[in-house]
């Protein structure tokens, strides 16, 4: 079992506001990295897929880095919206493909 | 394309009952997936299948069973439910096998075990 954290496990944030959360996971055995969106009463959608050290992925007004030397991801949301209230979860591949998600970021955009 | 699908939505089970979570795919996908989310958790792997007559054990097997005859039915079966497996099932598939794919996953089924 591979330790996959996120914190927080859930933030208020205002709308316009940005935010960001981390996904740590094992620095040893990286393969790649998953964000998905899941929101409330739907299945999980996939954000991105991340493969290499110092990579930056973006859709929209959110975006993602790796440091896979450390073990982490930020997620970003620049100006939040009602609509990207969702939960974030992160999947660490290992690179004997084992795939561990995290209990996931629930976000919650007040307006 | 309808994607993943699952049935039953919801179910409540007594102790010791059985019963088979339905999952179909008609994305000609080779892998398919079986995950549980609990409160506060991560999803955890049951099984998956690589591809028709072929399945494998995840994180979390015991209690259940899969089949894979094939490539786009991958049923779940609880033999003897428990209270423990009171949960929130997911299933998911996916095309390549090099895991950098997305997984598609499912609406779910929320499975209360009493």
């Amino acid at each position: 079992i591979l330790n996959v954290e996120q914190s927080p496990q859930s933030l208020h944030v205002q709308e316009g506001d940005s935010t960001n959360f981390t996904c740590s996971f094992p620095s040893s055995n990286f393969y790649a990295l998953h964000w998905y969106r899941w929101e409330t009463a739907k299945s999980p959608e996939a954000l991105f897929v991340m493969t290499l050290n110092g990579d930056e992925k973006k859709k929209g007004r959110i975006s993602a880095t790796l440091n896979t030397k450390e073990g982490y991801s930020y997620l970003y949301i620049k100006g939040s919206q009602p609509e990207d209230s969702a939960t974030y979860l992160c999947a660490f591949l290992s690179n004997d493909y084992k795939l561990s998600f995290g209990a996931g970021t629930t976000v919650t955009v007040r307006a | 394309n309808a994607g993943v699908t699952q049935t039953p939505k919801f179910r409540i089970l007594k102790i010791g009952q059985s019963m088979t979570l339905q999952c179909t795919q008609d994305m000609n996908h080779n892998y398919m997936y079986w995950y549980r989310q609990d409160p506060g958790m991560g999803l955890k792997l049951i099984y998956y299948s690589v591809g028709a007559g072929i399945t494998d054990k995840g994180e979390v097997p015991n209690g259940y069973n899969v089949s894979r005859s094939t490539t786009e039915d991958f049923p779940l079966r609880l033999e003897l439910a428990a209270p423990s497996q009171t949960s929130v099932y997911f299933c998911a598939s996916s095309y390549g096998s090099g895991g950098l794919e997305t997984q598609y996953f499912g609406p779910g089924t929320r499975l209360l075990v009493l």
